[in-house]
């Protein structure tokens, strides 16, 4: 067990919904990450946040957006979806978002477009 | 930006066999490279990583080399067990920067034989 909480395991919804996908980092962990993970692309990272504030962004769609809490958990928020939405949605924590830092996985969201 | 290409996509080795998994990368000034193990069901897991400034890295059945000359780092799996069965990421990114430049390679799934 990675400590990193990801809910719902699984979502299935039809084009054009708006679905928000949620993560509790590890104890202690400071920054979050979150990453799209698809047959074709493999893992493609999507946003950073530390201690609240947006730390990068990766090849995230202006639909999607993302926040980190007070209390560090965090929402990846998915609107206006599409069939090539549907994908395995990671999230990630480490202690302070250093490049160097192991990086500790849920066991992801996988998302259903229909 | 940094492309890392990873080899094969898939392979499958007899119990007992070793495992050989190789990656290059693009940008020369990247100088962390990690390796994930993903197995079914759940997220990637941190297996062995390894810094610019060393050319080799063992952890007792797995060891990672790097070539910088070459820009290619290679993941050594000896007397591979069923338990090794997985799908593998190699990664590089660089130092001083977000996690945002860890960019994986698209993985090698690796299947062992009993």
């Amino acid at each position: 067990d990675s400590g990193v909480t990801q809910t719902p395991k699984h979502l299935i919804t039809a084009t054009g919904q708006r679905v928000t996908l949620r993560c509790s980092p590890r104890s202690g962990d400071l920054s979050v990450y979150w990453y799209q993970q698809s047959l074709d692309q493999g893992l493609q990272f999507l946003i950073q946040y530390y201690n609240g504030e947006e730390r990068a962004k990766g090849n995230i769609l202006e639909r999607f957006s993302a926040q980190q809490f007070p209390d560090l958990h965090s929402e990846l928020n998915l609107s206006s979806l599409e069939l090539g939405d549907s994908a395995l949605y990671f999230c990630a924590s480490s202690f302070q978002g250093a490049t160097n830092e192991k990086l500790f996985f849920g066991s992801g969201t996988q998302l259903s477009v229909l | 930006g940094e492309n890392v290409e990873q080899h094969p996509s898939t392979l499958s080795v007899q119990e007992g066999d070793s495992a050989v998994i190789k990656c290059t990368y693009s940008d020369s000034a990247s100088n962390y490279f990690p390796w994930y193990k993903q197995e079914l069901g759940k997220g990637p897991q941190l297996i062995i990583d390894i810094r610019s400034n060393v050319g080799e890295k063992k952890d007792q059945r797995i060891a990672v080399t790097l070539n910088k000359t070459a820009k290619h780092f290679s993941l050594h799996i000896t007397e591979t067990q069923p338990e090794d069965s997985a799908v593998y990421f190699c990664a590089a990114s660089k130092y001083g920067g977000s996690q945002g430049n860890l960019i994986f390679g698209k993985g090698t799934k690796l299947s062992v034989k009993p």
